[in-house]
């Protein structure tokens, strides 16, 4: 079955960098497009990024271009999210999803938090 | 403040029916698929409809969904207790090249 394990969350100070990993089971990782969509504490949901399945084409939300950077391992079946200069807004849990039929996410892994705080 | 507008709560009593509206414009909703994502409390979004219309394989036919010009629209029929939860439209918007989700509709199940 398809599973989705995201990883490398914790604590981490304004400023300050985290990569955040996605593990991919139960389908051909190369076929489908991935994304992150990421939840603030009591709030709802906020898409970060989208990559295709080759890598060629990136789309990031306005408020993380130029500071988070998405990318794929097709050969390690993961996704990555790589994070610099955080602020306390980043602060959310952070969910890698399968895309299918441009623009639906149909698997979501159970997510792993980010706190940016001093 | 999301572009797509849902009410942010509905209550409705068991075995009714209850509509969720999405608001959207030309550059979203009206050109774009629909889909519509259910968050049980503490858990991950689950894909309820895609395609406007579409239930992927498991999701009961008491979930339905339509699109119109710019809006979309949930529906539930025979409400369940444990349909309690959290539900976002979500589309592209062909304008500003993101993926956009609506603001979230609390649906409460007297």
């Amino acid at each position: 079955q398809v599973q989705l394990v995201e990883s490398g969350g914790g604590l981490v100070k304004p400023g300050g960098s985290l990569r955040l990993s996605c593990s991919a089971s139960g389908f051909t990782f190369s076929d489908y497009y991935m994304t992150w969509v990421r939840q603030a504490p009591g709030k709802g949901l906020d898409w970060v990024s989208y990559l295709s399945t080759s890598g060629s084409t990136i789309y990031y939300a306005e408020s993380v271009k130029g500071r988070f950077t998405i990318s794929r391992d097709n050969a390690k079946n993961s996704l990555y999210l790589q994070m610099d200069s955080l602020r306390a807004d980043d602060t959310a849990v952070y969910y890698c999803a399968r895309g299918n039929n441009w623009p639906t996410f149909d698997y979501w892994g159970q997510g792993t938090l980010v706190t940016v705080s001093s | 403040q999301s572009v797509l507008t849902q009410p942010p709560s509905l209550s409705a009593a068991p075995g009714q029916k209850v509509t969720i509206s999405c608001s959207g414009t030309g550059s979203n909703i009206a050109n774009n698929y629909v889909s519509w994502y259910q968050q049980l409390p503490g858990t991950a979004p689950k894909l309820l409809i895609n395609d406007n219309n579409k239930r992927p394989s498991g999701i009961p036919d008491r979930f339905s969904g339509s699109k119109s010009g710019a809006s979309a629209t949930l529906v539930i029929t025979g409400l369940q207790t444990g349909d309690e939860a959290d539900y976002y439209c979500g589309t592209w918007d062909s304008s500003l090249s993101v993926v956009l989700f609506g603001g979230g509709t609390k649906l409460t199940v007297l």
